[in-house]
């Protein structure tokens, strides 16, 4: 089983639409939480932290269930702009940062 | 804003050729990490300084690939010889001391083995 597991994808929605991507982790030690974008060709950036409380950034949302050992992150009025691949990705500890494979989402006009 | 640099950010190469990639943190980084990302896949950690000293390479290739960061600042990684399936992006990383939960990402390296 993959440490960091998410949703296929990829995800086509119209623009406007808002759209869900799941994770799941299963190091129960795991204890820091990233979703992190990267767009086509391109580095990964950094999207935003998640914390157990869910925490919010503008258009987007991300929530932690630590019981089940799953991560959402939530975006709402999809823009164009917003086009890439999401990765989840945890961390236990020292350990290094462990990546899921991502999620393509195209938003489509 | 300050920025990782990687170079070439192109290779081809033949298989059991050398090929040598390059890193220059962001100044003051004290943590560069070096990452393999396949087609399709996430980014896998190959090796991770501190200062000039290797913390994690247990998922380095040894037989082929080396890595280095002898002042503590740019970094080389190298593969020799290069095979079919080390085709992939080459990410480098940098952190601060205090802060290795955010990574900021070099361009990469892509590299091509034919």
């Amino acid at each position: 089983r993959k440490e960091v597991e998410q949703d296929p994808g990829p995800f086509n929605v119209p623009e406007g639409a808002t759209v869900a991507f799941n994770c799941t982790y299963s190091n129960s030690a795991s204890q820091s939480f990233f979703w992190y974008r990267q767009d086509c060709r391109k580095e990964p950036k950094l999207l935003m932290s998640v914390y157990s409380s869910g925490n919010e950034d503008g258009r987007f949302t991300a929530q932690l269930n630590r019981a089940s050992q799953y991560i959402s992150l939530l975006i709402r009025d999809s823009k164009l702009s917003d086009s890439a691949t999401y990765l989840c990705v945890v961390r236990a500890g020292n350990t290094p940062l462990v990546f899921g494979k991502g999620t393509r989402l195209s938003v489509i006009a | 804003e300050a920025e990782v640099a990687q170079s070439p950010r192109y290779k081809i190469t033949e298989k059991s050729q050398a090929v040598a990639f390059w890193c220059d943190p962001i100044s003051g980084h004290a943590t560069l990490y070096w990452y393999r990302q396949i087609l399709g896949q996430g980014p896998e950690l190959l090796v991770q300084f501190q200062d000039e000293s290797v913390v994690d390479d247990s998922q380095l290739p040894k037989d082929r690939f080396s890595a280095e960061r002898l002042k503590g600042v740019d970094s080389t990684l190298k593969i020799q010889p290069a095979e079919l399936g080390d085709s992939a992006m080459y990410l480098c990383a940098s952190s601060t001391r205090r802060g290795p939960e955010t990574q900021y990402f070099g361009p990469g390296t892509r590299l091509l083995v034919l």
